[in-house]
């Protein structure tokens, strides 16, 4: 069954740690992206990847931190110096790396402060 | 810098009723424009996008946008809507190749 599956569902951050959402995808597409989103605003885009070993900030990257070592997978780490994480994460995916393709969402990690 | 508008947060219609949701972009040129649909806790699903040609544009689950130029307007409709259709609407503008930019969306209520 293809799709793209971001995990946990929920996750809890402490005060000064580091968390890193998963995202994994078996749709072989090339472009994945992280978006986050708050009550009443649309989504902001972190960071994406359109090739492995290569990615790009996005409108909000600080604080963030990401890797692209397999085409299937793009881990969003969430760094003590994001003073305000508590979000939905959507993690995203694109067939290539056109920019007006069809987004392919994931179900969202909600990430929320201790 | 693109940006695009929903002017309504929350909308409220009785089930059978139609339904219109307006979006408003400002660029210059006609960008790509995309309505999405969001569940309670879910991520987007793509309804229709626009590029080029035929301004009226079909979609899944029985929706249709209408671009016009003139007003910069990309609304998304539906004739008669169902309690299914109750979710938060987002509308999408891009042009060239720059990134998406999303609006802050409109959460549509669907009372009996």
């Amino acid at each position: 069954d293809g799709g793209i599956t971001q995990s946990p569902k929920y996750l809890f951050r402490k005060e000064g740690q580091n968390v890193t959402l998963s995202c994994e995808q078996n749709l072989n597409h090339d472009a994945m992206y992280w978006y986050r989103q708050d009550p009443g605003q649309g989504l902001r885009l972190i960071y994406y990847s359109q090739i492995v070993n290569d990615f790009q900030k996005g409108d909000i990257a600080e604080g963030y931190s990401v890797s692209r070592e397999k085409k299937e997978s793009f881990p969003l780490t969430v760094t003590s110096a994001q003073k305000n994480p508590t979000a939905f994460y959507l993690c995203a995916t694109t067939p290539g790396s056109v920019t007006n393709e069809k987004l392919f969402f994931g179900s969202g990690t909600q990430l929320s402060v201790l | 810098a693109q940006s695009v508008t929903q002017p309504d947060i929350h909308i409220t219609v009785s089930e059978g009723a139609s339904l219109e949701l307006r979006c408003n972009y400002s660029y210059g040129a006609t960008p790509y424009l995309f309505w999405y649909v969001q569940s309670p806790g879910q991520g987007l699903q793509l309804l229709l996008k626009y590029f080029s040609g035929d301004t009226l544009v079909q979609g899944i689950k029985g929706f249709e946008a209408e671009f016009k130029r003139s007003q910069s307007s990309f609304n998304l409709r539906k004739p008669s809507v169902h309690w299914s259709d109750a979710a938060e609407y987002f509308c999408a503008v891009q042009r060239g190749n720059e990134k998406l930019t999303f609006g802050t969306g409109t959460r549509l209520t669907i009372i009996p």
